[in-house]
């Protein structure tokens, strides 16, 4: 079945550094542009950021740009966002998620991972 | 960037009921929004894309519409499975979700 599966997450200083990773399983994952999304706790929603299909194309929310870095292996259907200088607001659950509709709705999504940012 | 305003922030409604969210655009989006539903230690799960395209398996009674920037989901019939909160998405340009709606049972 549809499956992504997101590691990577656990307690970091601030101004430390973590890799998340996402592996997807039962799709083409090359079809789909894949997003991050955020939600600290108690909190709504918020996207971080975008990769295509392809993985030419990235776009960053302006509050991760310049200190996250998301980035895709198609031949190893997986994804990751490496994060640094890290602060305390970026404490949330993160989620994978994509779609392939042209319309940009993620239909597949991963259960999170905890991101901590505390000293 | 294109900021969602959703309302409510929070509802109170019964078994039954027929509810409304809205979710207003700061700018044109065309049908480029997105409506998803979130139970509490849950990933979202997408409900209708393009304003109005009712995803494979979700219940009927699920519909959105729009008119101009303004976009309504509407549960026609409330069942117990739906209490969740509930966000918009604009994918016209840097996705951008709403401030959720928090449906509770009264």
């Amino acid at each position: 079945q549809v499956q992504l599966v997101e590691s990577g997450g656990g307690l970091v200083k601030p101004g430390g550094s973590l890799r998340l990773s996402c592996a997807a399983s039962g799709i083409t994952f090359g079809d789909y542009f894949m997003n991050w999304i955020r939600q600290a706790p108690g909190k709504g929603l918020e996207w971080v950021a975008y990769i295509s299909s392809s993985g030419e194309a990235t776009f960053y929310a302006d509050s991760v740009k310049g200190r996250f870095t998301m980035s895709r292996d198609n031949a190893k259907s997986s994804l990751s966002l490496e994060m640094n200088s890290l602060r305390a607001e970026d404490t949330a659950v993160y989620y994978c998620a994509g779609g392939r509709a042209a319309d940009g709705a993620s239909d597949i999504w991963g259960q999170g991972t905890m991101v901590t940012v505390s000293s | 960037d294109i900021q969602m305003t959703q309302s409510p922030s929070s509802l109170s409604a019964s078994v039954g009921d027929r509810v409304t969210i809205t979710c207003r655009a700061s700018q044109y989006i065309s049908n480029y929004l997105n409506w998803y539903q979130q139970k509490p230690g849950k990933a979202p799960k997408l409900l209708i894309s393009a304003a109005s395209n009712l995803q494979s398996g979700v219940p009927s009674r699920f519909s959105g519409s729009e008119s101009g920037t303004e976009f309504i989901l509407t549960i026609s019939s409330l069942q117990p499975e739906d209490f969740a909160t509930y966000y918009c998405q604009q994918t016209y340009s840097t996705p951008f979700f709403g401030q959720g709606t928090k449906l509770e049972i009264k």
